[in-house]
């Protein structure tokens, strides 16, 4: 079955520290994979995607996530974190595969607190 | 570009009655999605149009829940009557606009600051 696994509900890291909220997928085609962010009472936002091509993606607001197949992995990293990065953060993935009803298929969310 | 506008953004109702709540998508956008977020479960997916048409209603939980979009510029979720298991905070999201006319997997989604629904 399709499935999205965001491992870990809460990450906390320091102004400045790197930062990495995981995530994992199953899906039995190609996956696209995409990265969102929510900050308090609002929508989410798109980061980044990846469809094809460069495993390593970089999207908006310094973010970075790399495809690992091997892993079934989409990991989404940040260099150096700053308060503002404080959000919820959705990792989301479409099947690809041939027969596949192709619906995005989120994670539950991981709440990112960069403390100062 | 103003984005996806949801209205109204907070509703406070009492059970039984009619609730609607309205989406403008962003011009140009060809796929309209309605979605429910819950603490407990997340973001569901309820309905997608594409073209004004809907594609695929399986996640709408009841009769209760109707959705329409009668044209390209406006949709409508409407529960009727209202529970306090809807309580949820509702979203629409759009995407598209590459010119194509089916659902464009690549297109990321764009969302409204959706409407927050508490019902007693």
């Amino acid at each position: 079955a399709q499935s999205v696994a965001q491992p870990e509900d809460q990450v906390n890291v320091a102004e400045g520290n790197p930062l990495t909220v995981k995530c994992t997928y199953s899906v039995s085609g190609n996956p696209y994979l995409f990265w969102y962010v929510q900050y308090p009472n609002r929508g989410l936002q798109f980061l980044l995607k990846y469809i094809t091509g460069d495993n390593l993606v970089k999207g908006s607001y310094g973010f970075e996530a790399e495809f690992n197949k091997s892993q079934t992995s989409f990991h989404l990293k940040k260099p150096s974190a700053l308060v503002s990065d404080s959000a919820l953060y959705f990792c989301a993935v479409r099947d690809m595969g041939a027969g596949n009803n192709r619906k995005l298929i989120w994670g539950l969310g991981t709440s990112l607190a960069v403390n100062p | 570009d103003a984005g996806v506008i949801q209205s109204p953004r907070h509703e406070v109702t009492e059970m039984g009655q009619e609730v609607t709540l309205r989406c403008k998508p962003i011009s140009g956008h060809n796929s309209l999605f309605w979605y429910r977020q819950t603490m407990m479960r997340g973001l569901e997916l309820l309905i997608y149009f594409n073209n004004n048409v809907p594609i695929d209603d399986s996640g709408m939980p009841e009769d209760r829940f109707s959705a329409k979009m009668p044209n390209a510029s406006f949709s409508t979720l409407k529960i009727q009557p209202s529970e306090p298991r809807d309580s949820a905070v509702y979203f629409c999201a759009t995407s598209g606009g590459g010119g194509g006319f089916e659902l464009d997997y690549n297109s990321p989604l764009h969302f409204g600051n959706g409407t927050r629904l508490t019902v007693t």
